[in-house]
């Protein structure tokens, strides 16, 4: 299975601020996800990034709120932006691994105060 | 879009019974239905997946069962034991782990000893 680091693990930021994810993995892939999970509940996926394209989002997620990087095939990059407490959740990055299955990282358990 | 539904969301069983997860999709174009478990502050695991070309896999005493035709797909665990206690998500996509996955909302299993 692929290696994934995410970075910060945890981080509590001050409302209309922005925090910056870092997902890094420790083989090139195709695509890599990125994930919403509010607390206490299921995973929601906010977009897909291809290297060397723009991300595609989901309903619901726009460019401006969650800017996606994904500058080579083992680094990408989600900022949030402007928050507010509403967006305190825990921020998880996964990538189209061997055999065509979904790993994840570890998560980013974000508070907005 | 694809909306997948996950039934029970809470499931209590004594250690050494079977647990019978179901979940019910809409998008007939999906072929890929992966399991994951996830424990209390851990990332999400898979830890079986089957795809449309197949009705049932089975892995030790895990096992998911495939109806396309009636559109739901079920984990089977039996001999449960108490590291099985964790949260159970079912997800689907169209193209593997090419594709972002739809999730369940998830259901709590709890090993009662």
């Amino acid at each position: 299975s692929a290696v994934i680091s995410q970075k910060p693990s945890r981080d509590i930021c001050q409302r209309g601020t922005s925090l910056t994810i870092q997902c890094q993995v420790d083989s090139q892939v195709t695509m890599m996800f990125w994930y919403r999970q509010q607390p206490g509940q299921s995973l929601t996926l906010i977009a897909t990034a291809n290297q060397g394209s723009e991300a595609t989002y989901e309903s619901g997620f726009v460019i401006d709120k969650f800017p996606i990087s994904r500058p080579n095939l083992t680094f990408s990059t989600l900022t949030v932006s402007n928050m507010s407490p509403e967006d305190s959740s825990i921020y998880l990055c996964s990538v189209d691994g061997r055999g065509n299955i979904q790993y994840f990282g570890a998560g980013t358990r974000l508070s907005v105060l | 879009g694809e909306n997948v539904e996950q039934h029970p969301s809470t499931l209590s069983v004594q250690e050494g019974d079977s647990a019978v997860i179901k979940c019910t999709y809409s998008d007939s174009a999906s072929n890929y239905f992966p399991w994951y478990k996830q424990e209390l502050g851990k990332r999400p695991q898979l830890i079986i997946d089957i795809r449309s070309n197949v009705g049932e896999k089975k892995d030790q005493r895990i096992a998911v069962t495939l109806n396309k035709t009636a559109k739901h797909f079920s984990l089977h665990i039996t001999e449960t034991q108490p590291e099985d206690s964790a949260v159970y998500f079912c997800a689907t996509t169209e193209r593997g782990g090419a594709d972002g996955l739809t999730f369940g909302k998830g259901t709590h299993l709890i090993i009662q000893p």
